[in-house]
């Protein structure tokens, strides 16, 4: 079982609409959790960090579920920009290391 | 600030062929990190540097080897290329691995495709 979990998707959905994803972890040792960005054929960038008691930057909503071990992020309003990969990221402190999800796509249509 | 940046960008080398890959980065990060990421993967670290003068292996360090001579550079080596290593590479830096201030940078990249 991998580590970090993600559907890989792709959601298609119209622009406007509001879309959410789920990620779960395996490591209850996981402190930290981020979402991160990545376009096509491009470097991931730090899309937000994951707080325990959720949090909000514009239109995007990050939550974190420590008892079933999953995090979401939420986004409203999603824009034909908002097209991408989101990358769901686990911090151990056990081993300072990241742990990557595999990403879920997401296809913002006019 | 050119943050981090990878070179080549991209590369094709033949079965035994073996190659530098070169990351720089200029934000006097401490931790620099190398990944591959192929589809349905992820991105797998590779190995990493806590500091100047110090490496260590992370999930798939086989048939890799690297350096950091310098802080600001973290080398990556493929000593003999394999099919099994056509990836894309990315290199990352970070101040400090910890809490929720920890931000990895990433370089663009750098395609490999071995014959």
């Amino acid at each position: 079982r991998k580590e970090v979990e993600q559907d890989p998707g792709p959601f298609n959905v119209p622009e406007g609409a509001t879309v959410a994803f789920n990620c779960t972890y395996s490591n209850s040792a996981s402190q930290s959790f981020f979402w991160y960005r990545q376009d096509c054929r491009k470097e991931p960038k730090l899309l937000m960090s994951v707080y325990s008691s959720g949090n909000e930057d514009g239109r995007f909503t990050a939550q974190l579920n420590r008892a079933s071990q999953y995090i979401s992020l939420l986004i409203r309003d999603s824009k034909l920009s908002d097209s991408a990969t989101y990358l769901c990221v686990a911090l151990s402190y056990n081993t300072d290391k990241l742990i990557f999800g595999t990403g879920t796509r997401l296809q913002v249509f006019p | 600030n050119a943050g981090v940046t990878q070179t080549p960008k991209f590369r094709v080398l033949k079965t035994g062929q073996s190659m530098t890959l070169l990351c720089a980065q200029d934000m006097n990060h401490e931790y620099m990190y190398w990944y591959r990421q192929d589809p349905g993967m992820g991105l797998r670290l590779i190995h990493y540097s806590v500091g100047e003068g110090t490496t260590a292996k992370g999930e798939v360090p086989d048939g890799y080897n690297v350096s950091r001579l310098k802080k600001q550079n973290f080398l990556l080596g493929l000593e003999s290329a394999a099919p099994s290593q056509t990836s894309v590479y990315f290199c990352a830096s970070s101040y400090r691995p910890r809490g929720l201030e920890e931000t990895q940078y990433f370089g663009p990249g750098t395609r490999l495709l071995v014959l």
